[in-house]
């Protein structure tokens, strides 16, 4: 499994844009790339998952390089309801494969 | 995506006891299930992959006979850590593999297990 590493915590304000890198320098050609959400005290929450280039929803952007050795998730104007732990996990799409949680990143929005 | 329920939310047991933990897909039927632990301040530690209508299969440093782990339906898995200690205490959630193609789990609300 590829190993991730993301800054431990960041702090940012209301109404900004936060993009938080994972850097994967171990992926696999089938691997995906997907960001979950925690708050305290409750299971994680798919945000978002792609394998190159860039993806969008409703909720965050993920960008790719050509590379894929890391990856950028992109919250548009944050509040403080996002405040919350996002995990960066890679894992391949073969039938069902189990997921490994890194230490994450700790968001902090303040007013 | 589906919903997964976890019951209870939390529990406060005496050390030795048994406590069970349910969880529940609600509105798909789930060949695979997960459950994980998760200590404060830290992340999610994978234990067990449990598979409908056969054993589960235990991470590394998980101790089998301790977790017990039952899938008997699509619709539910459940975690009964048996003789409890305080050293058990810690925050519990499954989750459910979603469709094979997107490699996508969905979470339980997670159970909090308190051992005096």
């Amino acid at each position: 499994l590829a190993k991730t590493t993301q800054p431990i915590s960041m702090d940012s304000y209301e109404g900004q844009e936060v993009n938080i890198t994972c850097s994967h320098n171990n992926i696999a050609t089938n691997d995906y790339i997907t960001w979950y959400q925690q708050f305290p005290s409750q299971g994680p929450r798919f945000i978002i998952q792609g394998y190159k280039t860039k993806v969008t929803n409703e909720v965050a952007s993920l960008f790719i390089p050509a590379d894929r050795k890391s990856s950028t998730l992109s919250l548009p104007r944050v509040s403080l309801s996002d405040t919350a732990v996002y995990y960066c996990l890679v894992g391949g799409l073969s039938g069902y494969s189990t997921l490994t949680f890194g230490k994450g990143t700790m968001l902090l929005v303040s007013p | 995506g589906a919903v997964v329920s976890q019951h209870p939310s939390w529990v406060i047991c005496k050390s030795g006891t048994s406590v069970k933990i349910e969880c529940r897909s609600l509105d798909f039927q789930a060949t695979t299930m997960f459950w994980y632990r998760q200590f404060p301040k830290q992340s999610l530690m994978l234990m067990a992959t449990s598979n409908e209508g056969s054993k589960a299969t235990y991470e590394q440093g998980v101790e089998k006979d301790k977790f017990l782990i039952n899938h008997a339906s699509l619709t539910l898995s459940t975690l009964t850590v048996t003789s409890a200690h305080p050293e058990d205490s810690s925050f519990y959630i499954c989750s459910v593999q979603g469709l094979a193609e997107y490699n996508e789990q969905f979470f339980g609300p997670g159970t909090r297990l308190t051992v005096l």
